[in-house]
């Protein structure tokens, strides 16, 4: 079975300022990994996504994150944060099966700071 | 454009009552739906998985007769809250699997239903 740690539930960061959202998973299985972002009232989008490859993965909005198989994480970062970005933003573990579900981490509530 | 549509986008019972929730795949044929309910502040947690033309399959802990799910059509899965009450206050998110994939490549969420039971 999977799992997913997102070790802060909160991170403010000032506007402009670079951010890292900390992702840890547990497998014991080689798996996919996904980071989303929910704004208020709303359902959830795909920011980015590893399946394979290259380990530093961009995605959307500016955000990148890279997969780190040695210390299983996949921390999510921007260089600069827009106000825009204020979400919560949920990292996700799949392993590669058809019948396999997806696990959610907790979830990162992002606070931009003016 | 959004490639799964969920509605309503919130919903407003009374106790006793029924409530249905609509999840539809737009640009694909999804023969697999997901059900989620997330609390405030707080992650998803699966409720079922639905498959098209078969029994829904439970997480544990969540009641059948409660929420029933209905895979009818490649493109349609029916949440029916039956019998809401107060705790049953929530929102629920949908998402489709595309099946041109082998897993969980592609995965798109609805945009949600808030449930609020008087």
């Amino acid at each position: 079975a999977q799992s997913v740690t997102q070790l802060d539930s909160q991170v403010p960061v000032f506007e402009e300022a670079p951010v890292e959202l900390r992702c840890n998973y547990s497998s014991s299985v080689s798996v996919y990994l996904f980071w989303y972002v929910q704004y208020p009232n709303q359902g959830l989008q795909l920011l980015l996504k590893y399946l394979s490859g290259s380990t530093l993965v961009k995605g959307i909005n500016g955000f990148e994150a890279e997969f780190n198989k040695s210390q299983t994480s996949f921390h999510l970062r921007k260089p600069s944060v827009h106000i825009s970005d204020t979400a919560e933003y949920f990292c996700a573990v799949s392993s590669y099966g058809r019948d396999d579900k997806i696990i959610f981490g907790k979830g990162t509530r992002l606070h931009i700071l003016p | 454009g959004a490639v799964v549509s969920q509605h309503p986008s919130w919903v407003i019972c009374k106790s006793g009552t029924s409530v249905k929730i609509e999840c539809r795949s737009l640009d694909f044929q999804a023969t697999t739906m997901f059900w989620y309910r997330q609390f405030p502040k707080q992650s998803l947690m699966l409720m079922a998985t639905s498959n098209e033309g078969s029994k829904a399959t439970y997480e544990q802990g969540v009641e059948k007769d409660k929420f029933l799910i209905n895979h009818a059509s490649l493109t349609l899965s029916t949440l029916t809250v039956t019998s809401a009450h107060p705790e049953d206050s929530s929102f629920y998110i949908c998402s489709a699997r595309d099946p041109g994939w082998g897993g969980n490549e592609k995965l798109f969420f609805g945009s949600g239903t808030q449930l609020s039971v008087l």
